[in-house]
């Protein structure tokens, strides 16, 4: 089976414009996850979707959005981009089961310049 | 909240020695997850535990959750360089329901001398 993918790898973008990340998971797997991972934070939970549905939200502001298609694949969209925002974003699917383990696809580097 | 701490934060050992990385939480764990990292990459899902007392090993590579459920350990034995990384444990959050939301310690940076 093919891991899960994120496109694109890295992403250069400067202050107050906006960026859509995907992510596709592995055949099969409902449940998408986001997370952002930065130096000082460490990794953080954004949100996750199954069957479309966002089911969970960590604490992030109104502009870290996302959405997620009828075959599973997910899209995070970041808007008014601010140079904290930097980060490795990761996205992580499973099964959909409460002790499925959740794979981790490559990442997505966004520079906010 | 619940937190986790992984100790220590770093490790330099040389290749063939074994060593330990823990992971404390403040709260019982229902899930606990270890991952290696590549730095800039994604995770690799190493190991699951969820039952108290619970040891996992696949190649040299063995973890264990305490019977209280609250530290979990990781150890390598005869580390070689393909080991270094950075180690996470990441675990499910009680009360979150059926969602995939993990919350990390903040890694373990490995480096293995040859």
């Amino acid at each position: 089976k093919a891991g899960v993918t994120q496109t694109p790898r890295y992403l250069i973008k400067t202050r107050g414009q906006q960026v859509t990340l995907s992510c596709s998971p592995i055949s099969g797997h409902r449940s998408v996850s986001w997370y952002q991972q930065t130096p000082g934070q460490g990794l953080q939970f954004l949100f996750e979707y199954f069957s479309e549905t966002q089911r969970n939200k960590g604490n992030f502001p109104g502009r870290f959005s996302g959405r997620q298609f009828s075959n599973s694949r997910s899209e995070m969209n970041v808007s008014t981009l601010e140079l904290g925002d930097s980060a490795l974003y990761l996205c992580a699917s499973r099964g959909g089961g409460r002790t499925d383990t959740q794979y981790f696809g490559p990442g997505t580097r966004l520079t906010v310049l | 909240s619940q937190e986790l701490e992984q100790s220590p934060q770093s490790l330099i050992v040389q290749e063939g020695k074994n060593l330990t990385i823990n992971c404390t939480s403040s709260k019982t764990l229902y899930g606990l997850y270890w991952y290696k990292q590549k730095y800039g990459e994604g995770l690799i899902f190493l190991m699951m535990l969820q039952k108290g007392g619970e040891e996992k090993s696949h190649e040299k590579i063995t973890a264990k959750l305490d019977e209280k459920k609250q530290q979990s350990s990781l150890h390598i034995t005869a580390s070689q360089p393909s080991h270094a990384g950075i180690y996470l444990c990441g675990a499910d959050i009680p009360g979150s329901g059926n969602t995939g939301k993990l919350i990390f310690g903040q890694g373990t940076t490995l480096q293995v001398k040859p």
